[in-house]
């Protein structure tokens, strides 16, 4: 009964690379949430995603970040030309449904760091 | 926009004190509100989640208020443990996006 799965769990870019994040969300959840720690900061939305669907981007940066959950396989959190204030630890929740009176379900995150 | 206070940022005490852990938010038009505890270099696990129309959950040695219409919440630990030292943080949810706050670490001395 596997929690939400992300990896990798350390993640060591140089600066203008890319950075994939992947999450697999709890078995049955169809909805996915991505947000950002960055040092010494709170956790910060970025995207809420269904299957194949982006619901609300309002928290991506306009630039270099994307994100897709495909029919198939798990969300993908895409940092493209990485830079040094992309380092951060990068959550991945699920939920069954909307998260009105659900629980989010978080993995263990990703640390990416930028060199 | 929604904003999210927790206070205080650092607590230290002896081991089975009770402790009380405050949030605040700005704007009372939420669904729920979930309160999070982090371990260092762990995700979040979910310790209680509030809905709108409930005034209070408990879990164990745990106890989450919630008074909507002066943006308030606390978490109640009772019979701390060291094995309660960690980070907790809430979260209000305004409809499929969460606000957390900055959390409260937690330090309980044996």
């Amino acid at each position: 009964n596997a929690g939400v799965m992300q990896n990798p769990r350390h993640l060591v870019r140089r600066r203008g690379q890319e950075a994939r994040l992947r999450c697999s969300p709890m078995k049955g959840h169809s909805h996915v949430y991505w947000y950002r720690q960055l040092p010494e900061e709170g956790l910060k939305f970025m995207v809420y995603l269904q299957k194949e669907n982006i619901i609300d981007e309002s928290g991506m940066p306009k630039e270099r970040f994307s994100a897709e959950f495909p029919k198939e396989g798990p969300s993908i959190l895409r940092i493209q030309q990485v830079v040094r204030g992309d380092s951060a630890a990068y959550f991945c929740a699920s939920s069954p449904i909307d998260s009105l009176n659900q629980p989010q379900h978080f993995g263990d995150g990703t640390r990416l760091s930028i060199l | 926009k929604q904003e999210v206070t927790q206070i205080p940022a650092a607590l230290s005490v002896p081991e089975g004190e009770n402790l009380v852990l405050n949030c605040s938010f700005t704007d009372s038009a939420i669904y729920n509100l979930q309160w999070f505890r982090q371990d260092p270099g762990k995700g979040l696990t979910s310790l209680l989640l509030i809905q709108s129309s409930q005034r209070e959950q408990t879990s164990g040695r745990l106890n989450a208020s919630l008074d909507k219409s002066s943006g308030r919440s606390t978490l109640y630990i009772a019979a701390s443990q060291p094995g309660d030292s960690a980070t907790y943080l809430c979260a209000v949810d305004r409809g499929n996006q969460f606000y957390f706050g900055t959390g409260t670490s937690l330090t309980v001395i044996p």
